[in-house]
């Protein structure tokens, strides 16, 4: 069975840092890439970034919104994506989830988000 | 960037009624297309990707459709279970992008 499971999150003032990790299982990590994807409350989806794998040169993709201030970064040996996110602003208030992208050894490699993990709220706030 | 655009943003059905959502690219992504649908609380669940293959373990009466820039979901007879936001999403090129969310609702 396939699991993600997020967690880090929390409260943060305005400025700050904050790291999210999320642990995957149940599928081979090394052959996907991985995604973060967050909700603002009561808002819609917005994705974050990407991280790809070992045959794709382990590239990664950012929103605009989160370029420069977030990284995505993976450890194969733990199965384990996460998230660095800097500078933090008010609207990076959200909650994150972790979500497995598409197979891939190396090209083009289109898909969706099979698989979502539960998610981790962070808030950015004085 | 491609802009997804669904409608209607909400709507109200009774039990049993065929339910379609559309969703239009600002461009054409030919059928890298996902519908995903998200209850209260919950994290989102991938239904439909290709723009009609539906996902392991998904209810058949879940359909998509579409290709180019015009695309649908269609619930072939709504359930109280149903209840829930549905999203589209291009994965054609980056950033990827989703539709603003379809609230769907029983009368």
């Amino acid at each position: 069975e396939v699991q993600l499971v997020e967690s880090g999150g929390g409260l943060v003032q305005p400025g700050g840092s904050l790291r999210l990790s999320c642990a995957a299982s149940g599928f081979t990590f090394t052959d996907y890439y991985m995604d973060w994807v967050r909700q603002a409350p009561g808002k819609g989806l917005e994705w974050v970034g990407r991280t790809r794998n070992k045959p794709s040169r382990y590239t990664t993709e950012y929103a605009a919104s989160v370029r420069g201030r977030f990284t995505v970064s993976r450890d194969d040996s733990s199965s384990s994506v996460f998230l660095q996110m800097n500078s933090l602003k008010t609207e990076d208030t959200a909650v994150y989830y972790c979500a497995r992208g598409a197979y891939c050894n190396g090209g083009f490699c289109p898909d969706n988000f099979a698989y979502w993990g539960r998610g981790t709220l962070v808030t950015v706030s004085s | 960037d491609i802009q997804m655009t669904q409608s209607p943003s909400s709507l109200s059905a009774s039990v049993g009624d065929r339910v379609t959502i559309t969703c239009r690219a600002s461009q054409d992504i030919s059928n890298y297309l996902a519908w995903y649908q998200q209850k209260p609380g919950k994290a989102p669940k991938s239904l439909i990707s290709a723009a009609s293959s539906l996902q392991s373990g998904v209810p058949s009466k879940f359909s998509g459709s579409g290709s180019g820039t015009d695309f649908t979901l269609t619930i072939s007879s709504l359930q109280p279970e149903d209840i829930a936001t549905y999203y589209c999403q291009q994965y054609k090129s980056y950033p990827l992008t989703f539709g603003g969310g379809t609230k769907v609702e029983i009368k």
